[in-house]
């Protein structure tokens, strides 16, 4: 299973774009990149998955590099109501379900 | 539509007790999956179950035990209860082909 590293926090002000960056150095072929979102004492919530270039939804942005060892999610015109913990993950569905591993997740703190 | 629910949402127990950790989903989904999230952590996968009538070790399994009763109903239990399993459990559900797992509101587990 492929490892993930992300940054442990980051800090915005109300407006701004963040891009939080994840490394996934032994990603396999077969694998997607996944993004979710956890407020405190709640689920993970999904945002984005792709799996190579960029994707676009409604709340965020994927970019993805050509190689895939890495990945940003790009959230536009953060507010208040962001602050959370982002999780990337990768993995690949199968048969035998989507085994994946969560790690730390990246701390995102928007201020006012 | 409820999506993924869990009972009970809070619990303490004493070492060597024993108990089940109830989650159903209402969205027809063909996977299901039990998360432990410790404080600060991220969520690392005990048991999950690809279909009606699978079951499968996660990344944590040990001291846990798990039955797909039906389509809709997946449960955990902990047979004898350890102080290292206090955590905050979270079920999931994944569609058939679908990229994203929905996740219920969390079990809160203090053992004793």
């Amino acid at each position: 299973l492929a490892k993930t590293t992300q940054p442990i926090s980051m800090d915005s002000y109300e407006g701004q774009e963040v891009n939080i960056t994840c490394s996934h150095n032994n990603i396999a072929t077969n694998d997607y990149i996944t993004w979710y979102q956890q407020f405190p004492s709640q689920g993970p919530r999904f945002i984005i998955q792709g799996y190579k270039t960029k994707v676009t939804n409604e709340v965020a942005s994927l970019f993805i590099p050509a190689d895939r060892k890495s990945s940003t999610l790009s959230l536009p015109r953060v507010s208040l109501s962001d602050t959370a913990v982002y999780y990337c993950l990768v993995g690949a569905w199968n048969t035998g379900g989507f085994k994946t591993i969560f790690g730390a997740g990246t701390r995102l703190f928007v201020k006012a | 539509n409820a999506g993924v629910t869990q009972t009970p949402k809070f619990q303490v127990l004493k070492t060597g007790q024993s108990m089940t950790l109830q989650c159903a989903q209402d969205m027809n989904h063909n996977s299901m999956y039990w998360y432990r999230q410790d404080p600060g952590m991220g969520l690392r996968l005990i048991y999950y179950s690809a279909s009606e009538g699978t079951t499968d070790k996660g990344e944590v399994p040990n001291g846990y035990n798990v039955s797909r009763l039906n389509k809709r109903e997946f449960s955990l239990r902990l047979e004898s209860a350890a102080p290292s399993q206090t955590s905050v459990y979270f079920c999931a559900s994944r569609g058939q082909g679908g990229n994203e797992q929905f996740f219920g509101p969390g079990t809160r587990l203090t053992v004793l």
